[in-house]
């Protein structure tokens, strides 16, 4: 069936180092694609979206490209801060609306 | 000015017993979701609702019931608890149906069955 695989965490990095968190999705057809982003103790908050192929999401330096020829939606950032840890949830949309989302990737950045 | 919000926060009873979560929303939106995480912190739907019309069922287990008194709430009852439903449970809610569509989610609710 449809699904969303990310990578594995959890992903420890220096502040400022460069950041990616894989994501790949299956699917018949075009699905929107999203990165949603969980704070310790808090519900999810939209990072960045692409609803088209080719598509490039970006909010507070992430971003990410909708590629359709690997079937991919990887987030990446320059720079990480410590206040960008966090879980970070790759999802796709699978009919009404309804997300599908990847196990979640957990961001640990240290000063 | 909370856009999502959910009540309590916290649960903790014990197995058996029947519990409701509520979920209201302040943004005009035509549908709202319910989404479990478990220990894992793996998200998945259970149920949708759009203008108080169940659309999406996810082979949750007849135990759980949602209602849609109106379109800005979204409630959940659950019968005879057991210790798997210990999870958090995040309501969401989005404009409409349409695939493009942002979905914005409440803090959640920690449910603990002893």
């Amino acid at each position: 069936g449809d699904s969303v695989t990310q990578m594995e965490g959890p992903v420890t990095l220096s502040e400022e180092a460069f950041l990616t968190i894989n994501c790949t999705y299956t699917a018949t057809g075009y699905p929107s694609l999203f990165w949603y982003v969980q704070y310790p103790g808090e519900g999810l908050q939209l990072l960045l979206k692409a609803t088209k192929a080719d598509d490039k999401g970006s909010n507070k330096g992430f971003e990410a490209t909708y590629r359709k020829e690997t079937t991919s939606f990887h987030l990446e950032k320059g720079s990480v801060q410590v206040s960008d840890s966090a879980v970070y949830f790759c999802a796709r949309n699978g009919g009404y609306n309804k997300l599908i989302f990847g196990a979640g990737t957990r961001l640990a950045v240290h000063p | 000015d909370t856009a999502v919000s959910q009540t309590p926060k916290y649960l903790v009873t014990q197995m058996g017993n029947d519990k409701s979560i509520k979920c209201e929303q302040n943004l005009g939106h035509d549908t709202m979701y319910w989404y479990k995480q478990d220990s894992k912190k793996f998200l998945k739907i259970m149920f949708s609702y759009n203008n108080k019309e169940l659309i999406i069922n996810e082979t949750v287990p007849n135990r759980f019931s949602p209602k849609s008194p109106d379109k800005a709430h979204l409630n959940l009852h659950i019968n005879s608890l057991e210790l798997g439903d210990s999870a958090v449970y995040f309501c969401a809610s989005s404009q409409g149906l349409s695939e493009v569509e942002t979905q914005y989610f409440g803090p959640g609710t920690r449910l603990l069955v002893l």
